[in-house]
């Protein structure tokens, strides 16, 4: 079946960047966009950024042009999330997610990241 | 950014009762509205997409209505393994999220 599986929970401190994988299977990887989505404790889904798995072209945010860089792997189905600077607003549970036609699904199971001194 | 208000913020039911979840945006977002349930721990999962439309295996008590700025979802009868947090979605304008409606079991 159609899956996203996320790499595992980070701790970072202030300022550091964190990496966060995001495997596909079940389905031809470089068919679908992949979405990044995050919600801090207390706080709406929020919409990080894309990318086209089949050229590799990527779109940001506002939110998060300059601390966001979303990459892909082909050759592993695997999208990736870098989150560079750091602060405690960073704190989240990260979601990928598959654009099926024009709408997220499915979605992998989140990964936790913590920032803390 | 189109702004999605959910309402209410936490729904108390039965199991077999009438849920009806609102969802209104800042703006017109025509049909382009999605309804995800998100239980603790797992993904969110696609329900209803474009206003009306079930996604696949989506039994048929999930139903969603509206148009423009004016969203609803219905569970007809809800099951135990109903009660989660909802979320509304739009598309039309980049993608923005509601706050979630908490369904809980009275």
């Amino acid at each position: 079946q159609v899956q996203l599986v996320q790499s595992g929970a980070e701790v970072k401190k202030p300022g550091a960047s964190v990496k966060v994988s995001c495997k596909a299977s079940g389905y031809t990887f470089s068919n679908y966009a992949i979405h990044w989505v995050r919600q801090a404790p207390g706080q709406r889904l929020e919409w990080m950024g894309w990318i086209n798995t089949g050229n590799g072209d990527t779109k940001y945010s506002q939110n998060f042009q300059g601390s966001l860089t979303i990459t892909r792997d082909t050759s592993a189905s695997t999208a990736y999330m870098e989150l560079r600077s750091l602060n405690s607003g960073d704190t989240a549970v990260y979601y990928c997610a598959r654009l099926n036609g024009v709408y997220f699904d499915p979605w992998g199971q989140g990964t936790q990241v913590t920032v803390s001194s | 950014e189109i702004v999605l208000t959910q309402s209410p913020a936490t729904l108390s039911l039965s199991p077999g009762e009438r849920a009806t979840l609102s969802c209104r945006a800042s703006q017109n977002v025509g049909s382009f509205l999605a309804w995800y349930q998100h239980k603790p721990g797992q993904a969110p999962r696609l329900l209803i997409y474009d206003t009306s439309n079930r996604a696949t295996g989506i039994p048929a008590r999930f139903s969603g209505s509206g148009s423009g700025t004016d969203f609803t979802l219905t569970i007809s009868s809800l099951e135990p393994e109903d009660f989660a947090v909802y979320y509304c979605h739009q598309r039309s304008s980049w993608y923005t999220f509601g706050q979630g409606t908490k369904l809980e079991i009275k």
